[in-house]
């Protein structure tokens, strides 16, 4: 299995409050991702990053931001939380971005509920 | 932009039967990647396979078999044999090649839930 944690696994916050969700991979992989997973959409790309310090937005990155000073982890912050961003957060990681080895693995989730 | 649907929301079988997953994706590349994940009740994304569009030869891995057909835009997912464990939402995904913003999003199908009943 690939070596990704995610920390909190569950939160409960209130509307308004910032939350940092924190990915940390012991893979050396180059590329991290967020993805977020709602009833009936499947997973979706918030944020990704491919090294330390470049990052690009996804699908559904209003709301959030990210960042990565090491290779290793990979954090993202919700700066005000809303209702609609409820959901479980997903890291996913890889060793390349297209071609081989591009494959994504991915942590066991954080469940966030914002009331 | 890329798509892909999974037609089937959610399908029961008894176990030992076998059942196919279907998966149909769009994409203007001509180079890309089809993988297959699985998410069984504890929540954890599995792994199981990633094709790129160059290889149009069907795999098998045990109980699991994968058909590509580039001709009808489709990578359907076959489980033979079906066992309680195989209880699971499965996911496709389909990856450009193309540069470019977003150019390493992986696009998900809304995904099938099997339930194998014993």
């Amino acid at each position: 299995d690939a070596g990704i944690t995610q920390s909190p696994r569950h939160k409960v916050t209130e509307t308004g409050t910032p939350v940092t969700l924190r990915c940390h991979q012991t893979e050396n992989h180059r590329y991290m991702y967020w993805y977020r997973q709602d009833p009936g959409h499947g997973l979706r790309l918030i944020h990704y990053s491919y090294g330390v310090k470049d990052t690009d937005k996804g699908e559904v990155s209003d709301g959030y931001s990210v960042s990565r000073s090491k290779t290793e982890d990979f954090l993202l912050t919700l700066e005000s939380a809303t209702s609609s961003q409820t959901s479980v957060y997903f890291c996913a990681i890889s060793e390349s971005g297209q071609g081989m080895y591009n494959e994504q693995f991915f942590g066991p989730g954080t469940r966030l509920t914002v009331l | 932009a890329q798509k892909v649907t999974q037609a089937q929301t959610e399908i029961s079988v008894v176990e030992k039967e076998d059942v196919t997953l279907d998966c149909v994706y769009e994409t203007r590349d001509t180079t890309y990647y089809l993988f297959w994940y699985k998410q069984p009740p504890s929540g954890e994304l599995v792994f199981l396979i990633r094709r790129n569009s160059f290889d149009e030869q069907n795999e098998i891995s045990g109980r699991y078999s994968w058909n590509f057909q580039k001709s009808t835009s489709s990578f359907n997912f076959t489980i033979t044999a079906s066992q309680v464990v195989d209880s699971a939402v499965y996911f496709c995904a389909l990856s450009e090649a193309y540069s470019g913003a977003g150019s390493y999003q992986l696009t998900f199908g809304k995904g099938t839930k099997l339930s194998v009943i014993p």
